[in-house]
């Protein structure tokens, strides 16, 4: 199994702040990266597929990039709905495997 | 707008079989290009790929599983399953049902139900 490990597992940030997440796979996986956020008691919702596409009603604040084992999202000035935990996730081979989370708090 | 709803028992009992449906609304099961796929997450956990259904008969598991889960397509009812075998408490999880879509080489869950928690419990 391909192996994704997500740093930092914790953050704290401000409303306005550019906040960065990676993401590391244990093997090369190309572009083949999601990102989703999650919200307490909510399903996970798509942000970015294939590393860099961003997901059609998705705002602009949410890019990502990377290509081969690492790979960030980053928030360009966060909003208050931004905090949550974000997941990384790999679809180039099954079984699909996720990062643990990197939850986003208010500082 | 295409929706998903995962409907079930809440409780099992240890040994039992876990037996989850979702129901899709707003769209045919039937349309090409999707995989039928159930997600799992262990409370205060992350998430955990359990496996999919694609064009009715091709199937993947998670091989963690040791075989225990089963995916399945009813078109006639515009639903798809999930049973899983022999649970015990570590089966404890909110389980969502997904849509996920491809688009070129591109795969990703872009389409989730509201998750349905079930606990193994005597």
């Amino acid at each position: 199994d391909i192996q994704m490990t997500q740093s930092p597992s914790s953050l704290s940030a401000s409303v306005g702040d550019r906040v960065t997440i990676t993401c590391r796979a244990s093997q090369s996986i190309s572009t083949y990266l999601n990102w989703y956020q999650q919200k307490p008691g909510k399903a996970p919702n798509l942000l970015i597929y294939d590393a860099s596409r961003l997901q059609g009603g998705v705002p602009s604040r949410f890019s990502g990039s990377g290509s081969g084992t690492d790979f960030t999202l980053t928030l360009s000035s966060l909003q208050p709905e931004d905090f949550a935990t974000y997941y990384c996730q790999q679809s180039y081979s099954t079984p699909y495997t996720f990062g643990q989370g990197t939850k986003l708090e208010i500082k | 707008q295409v929706q998903l709803q995962e409907s079930g028992p809440g409780l099992v009992k240890p040994s039992q079989t876990l037996s989850l449906t979702c129901t899709v609304s707003g769209g045919s099961i039937s349309s090409g290009g999707y995989y039928w796929s159930w997600i799992r997450q262990h409370p205060g956990k992350g998430l955990e790929w359990i496996g999919y259904n694609y064009e009715i008969g091709r199937t993947d598991y998670n091989p963690s599983l040791k075989s225990r889960a089963t995916i399945s397509v009813d078109t006639s009812k515009n639903q798809f399953s999930l049973k899983m075998t022999s649970v015990t408490a570590a089966d404890t999880a909110v389980y969502f049902c997904a849509r996920e879509d491809t688009m070129m080489s591109w795969r990703y869950f872009a389409l989730w139900g509201r998750g349905t928690l079930v606990i193994v419990s005597s």
